[in-house]
């Protein structure tokens, strides 16, 4: 059992390039989020998806999209990368345990 | 609108003493509670969770919190800190709803002097 992971765990764009962010779980989980997380700002929810096939807006959804590929995976997409989205970027899905699960989060750095 | 105010960003306490993490919240309805913890470079690990019940809830690592309703308050304990606690500390209020979103604050970080 793997949990949450996440690829890449770094990644460095230059201003206008595009990437995705991938997430999977093996936890057989309906909900995923992503989230970033920057200095003293906690962490803000960007999309998530309450289940296979839908997706909605978070706090801070501008400059992303997203697609719910299927039940274990969630990517997030940056299609013209901006300095402002460097940040650290946080996968998580929802348990019947009522808890998140969270990945180990991906870096992304943009020059 | 729900929100999580941690109103210490920074703390140091030294081995041994204890310690108390400040946590408020603003929610209409009864609170989904969590706290976690992020040690450097990595993905954040649950400590412990209120629903409900007992007010008191214990957690992983001998750390504990409390709900108290009338403060709207959820703060964490631990009677005696380890060197290894030194990280960044989160707090997160649920908003339930069929999609559980969390709305964290901003964290309180840690250090532990020996």
């Amino acid at each position: 059992n793997a949990g949450v992971t996440q690829t890449p765990k770094f990644q460095v764009l230059k201003t206008g390039q595009s990437m995705t962010l991938q997430c999977a779980q093996d936890m057989n989980h309906n909900s995923m989020y992503w989230y970033r997380q920057d200095p003293g700002m906690g962490l803000r929810l960007i999309y998530y998806s309450a289940s296979e096939g839908t997706t909605d807006k978070g706090e801070v959804p501008n400059g992303y999209n997203v697609s719910r590929l299927n039940k274990r995976e969630f990517s997030l997409r940056l299609e013209s990368a901006a300095p402002s989205q460097t940040s650290v970027y946080f996968c998580a899905s929802w348990g019947s345990q009522e808890t998140q699960y969270f990945g180990p989060g991906t870096r992304l750095l943009v020059l | 609108a729900q929100s999580v105010t941690q109103p210490d960003i920074h703390i140091t306490v030294s081995e041994g003493a204890s310690l108390e993490l400040r946590c408020n919240y603003s929610y209409g309805a009864t609170p989904y509670l969590f706290w976690y913890v992020q040690s450097p470079g990595q993905g954040l690990q649950l400590l412990l969770k209120y629903f409900s019940g007992d007010t008191l809830v214990q957690g992983i690592k001998g750390f504990e919190a409390e709900f108290k309703r009338s403060q709207s308050s959820f703060n964490l304990r631990k009677p005696s800190v380890h060197w290894s606690d030194a990280a960044e500390y989160f707090c997160a209020v649920g908003v339930s709803g069929g999609y559980n979103k969390l709305i964290f604050g901003a964290g309180t970080r840690l250090a532990v002097h020996p």
